[in-house]
């Protein structure tokens, strides 16, 4: 079995400081995590994943995490916040795939918040 | 843009009235999805449909229904719903032996008086 912890459902940081949003995972495999985020009756968009290879993966919108086996987290950070990242971001994990469909098990979300 | 189409993007019905969701994808995806997400909750799966066959069903209640009619399409058939049916209703595909990565649609929100 697999879960996601997020740590914080909520984060509030200031304009133009550090985005650290906290995610840890339990799964008897190696993994495949990813980062989603969803902005207001939106879908969710994909940020990065981790696969395979390089531990430090870098997404989309300045994000990146880092994938540490040891401490089974996959932590997401940005270096400097822009009010348009305010939204939710849901961290997830994923078995390795065969040939059937895979599924996602979600975190339970941080909401992050950006003030001025 | 995405690449995944779900209609409508808004629907309100009764508690006796039949009504559909619909969701579309252009990417060869085999594997479609059904995701029901309460407000500040993560989704949930309900559906998983791979190679146009029902996989998962995560014990749904019956007055919800899926269909794939073929690779590209899926729909979610409403009847009978229940004012706690309120949601945002998530569509999602992925390829099968890929990375797990599911691709989303922006979803329908259904209101159920």
């Amino acid at each position: 079995a697999q879960s996601v912890t997020q740590l914080g459902s909520h984060v509030s940081v200031s304009e133009g400081a550090l985005v650290l949003l906290r995610c840890n995972y339990s799964s008897s495999v190696p993994p495949y995590l990813f980062w989603y985020v969803q902005y207001p009756n939106q879908g969710l968009q994909l940020l990065l994943k981790y696969t395979t290879g390089a531990t430090l993966v870098k997404g989309i919108n300045g994000f990146e995490a880092e994938f540490k086996k040891s401490e089974t987290s996959f932590h997401l950070t940005k270096p400097s916040a822009h009010m348009s990242d305010a939204a939710e971001y849901f961290c997830a994990v994923s078995d390795r795939p065969s040939g059937s469909a895979r599924q996602l098990t979600f975190g339970s979300g941080t909401q992050l918040t950006v003030l001025p | 843009d995405t690449e995944v189409t779900q209609t409508p993007k808004h629907l309100v019905m009764g508690m006796t009235n039949k009504k559909s969701l619909k969701c579309e994808q252009h990417m060869g995806h085999r594997a479609m999805y059904w995701y029901k997400q309460k407000a500040k909750k993560p989704p949930e799966l309900m559906f998983v449909y791979s190679y146009e066959k029902l996989s998962i069903n995560e014990s749904v209640p019956s007055r919800f229904s899926p269909e794939c009619p073929n690779s590209s399409l899926l729909n979610l058939h409403l009847h009978a719903l229940q004012p706690e049916d309120s949601a945002l209703y998530l569509c999602a595909s992925s390829q099968p032996g890929s990375t797990g990565e599911l691709f989303f649609g922006e979803g329908s929100r259904l209101t159920v008086l």
